[in-house]
């Protein structure tokens, strides 16, 4: 497809349980952002690849929380032993290059909703 | 450490009105400014963006955002506005060398008929 995608676009889990979400970015896109949006928070930064590479990780909430990429297109960001305050929509973005000459696009989110 | 502040959580406007909607940064040397908008249902979409030179920026849908470094803001405005730009609007600041978009807690704009 032209954009970037999420999957699943909606995961219900328990508590205590492992998750995993899935992001396909636009072909060729270098970047990839992953942002967190809960009720009222706005989007909160979680990490940032460039290739495979991620050089800033510094949102991540807990060591709970990890993602990789690889063949640097699609990502996973994986949840550990999740808790209900992790119950947000998960939002990822891809960009050719950098952000100051080109555009961020962003997927449809992941709604995860933790019992 | 870089931040965004938009003061305002909702605005109502009718329809037709003009817009103004508040965004104030706090960063140490010349910020890289950004507005996007999340439409019901729908991903972010950038509005606009600011990294250097002519400080009144024009965007998509009609909109513009002036940079003021006076007062740390970068205000988005709309001179007339339509049932359809209701929605949440981010204002973002690029934070560290890879220039990433940190977000707001976003305004949510109501239109009225």
């Amino acid at each position: 497809g032209a954009g970037v995608s999420q999957s699943p676009s909606n995961k219900v889990t328990e508590k205590g349980k492992d998750v995993e979400l899935r992001c396909d970015p636009i072909s060729g896109h270098t970047a990839l952002y992953w942002y967190r949006q809960s009720l009222g928070q706005g989007l909160e930064f979680l990490i940032y690849f460039q290739g495979n590479s991620a050089p800033d990780k510094s949102g991540l909430p807990s060591d709970r929380f990890s993602a990789e990429r690889t063949g640097g297109s699609v990502s996973t960001l994986t949840i550990q032993r999740t808790q209900q305050e992790d119950s947000a929509v998960y939002l990822c973005a891809s960009l050719r290059g950098d952000v100051r000459y080109n555009e961020q696009f962003f997927g449809p989110g992941t709604r995860l909703t933790v019992l | 450490a870089q931040s965004v502040t938009q003061p305002d959580i909702h605005i109502t406007v009718s329809e037709g009105a003009s817009l103004e909607l508040r965004c104030n940064y706090s960063y140490g040397a010349t910020p890289y400014l950004f507005w996007y908008v999340q439409s019901p249902g729908q991903g972010l979409q950038l509005l606009l963006k600011y990294f250097s030179g002519d400080t009144l920026v024009q965007g998509i849908k009609g909109f513009e955002a002036e940079f003021k470094r006076s007062q740390s803001s970068f205000n988005l405005r709309k001179p007339s506005v339509h049932w359809s730009d209701a929605a949440e609007y981010f204002c973002a600041v690029g934070r560290g060398g890879s220039y990433i978009p940190t977000f707001g807690r976003g305004t949510s704009l109501i239109v009225h008929p």
